[in-house]
């Protein structure tokens, strides 16, 4: 069975742009969660979707967003970049349970300049 | 609000020698427990988990963590470190019921030969 995918893998971006990343789940899980790594903030927990809607959601502002399609394949749009944007950012998919164990993709590095 | 506390940014040790790495939590009922593990420019793999039950929790690569209530902790550990277990390691922790994980700021393992 194929891992969860990212895509792209290494982005830079300038301040003010947009930005999409892709999220591939594991086939037949349901929910993705989004991260956000940083080495002074750490991992913090972004938005998870199941089942195309949005289900919880961390303590980040309305630039950042995402959407769940019907195949499970998930996006990351972030607006109005800033500097402090630059991380790794992680998915990771479960079938939707929390006892589930939850699978992470390699990433995608964004730089913002 | 939840947390988690990781107490040791960096942790070296002789490869063959013994490992513990201590995790805290803050948090009102006993959460959802979780170690893993991040190779550089990897995304994280999953060691091991605790829901409930029997509190010493073995994991993958021989690892095993051991849930401690009293002292809210959950420290993990390897009886012989390899020298490919250099990473580094995150406890985490989640609400029950929730998907919103809640990561720890991480140890750093060095093995040295």
């Amino acid at each position: 069975k194929a891992g969860v995918t990212q895509t792209p893998r290494y982005l830079i971006k300038t301040r003010g742009q947009q930005v999409t990343l892709s999220c591939s789940p594991i086939s037949g899980h349901r929910s993705v969660s989004w991260y956000q790594q940083t080495p002074g903030q750490g991992l913090q927990f972004l938005f998870e979707y199941f089942s195309e809607t949005q289900r919880n959601k961390g303590n980040f502002p309305g630039r950042f967003s995402g959407r769940q399609f019907s195949n499970s394949r998930s996006e990351m749009n972030v607006s109005t970049l800033e500097l402090g944007d630059s991380a790794l950012y992680l998915c990771a998919s479960t079938q939707g349970a929390i006892t589930d164990t939850q699978y992470f993709g390699p990433g995608t590095r964004l730089t913002v300049l | 609000a939840q947390s988690v506390t990781q107490p040791d940014i960096h942790i070296t040790v002789s490869e063959g020698a013994s490992l513990e790495l201590r995790c805290n939590y803050s948090y009102g009922a006993t959460p959802y427990l979780f170690w893993y593990v991040q190779s550089p420019g990897q995304g994280l793999q999953l060691l091991l988990k605790y829901f409930s039950g029997d509190t010493l929790v073995q994991g993958i690569k021989g690892f095993e963590a051991e849930f401690k209530r009293s002292q809210s902790s959950f420290n993990l550990r390897k009886p012989s470190v390899h020298w490919s277990d250099a990473a580094e390691y995150f406890c985490a922790v989640a609400r029950r019921g929730n998907n919103d994980m809640r990561f720890g700021a991480g140890t750093r393992l060095t093995v040295k030969p």
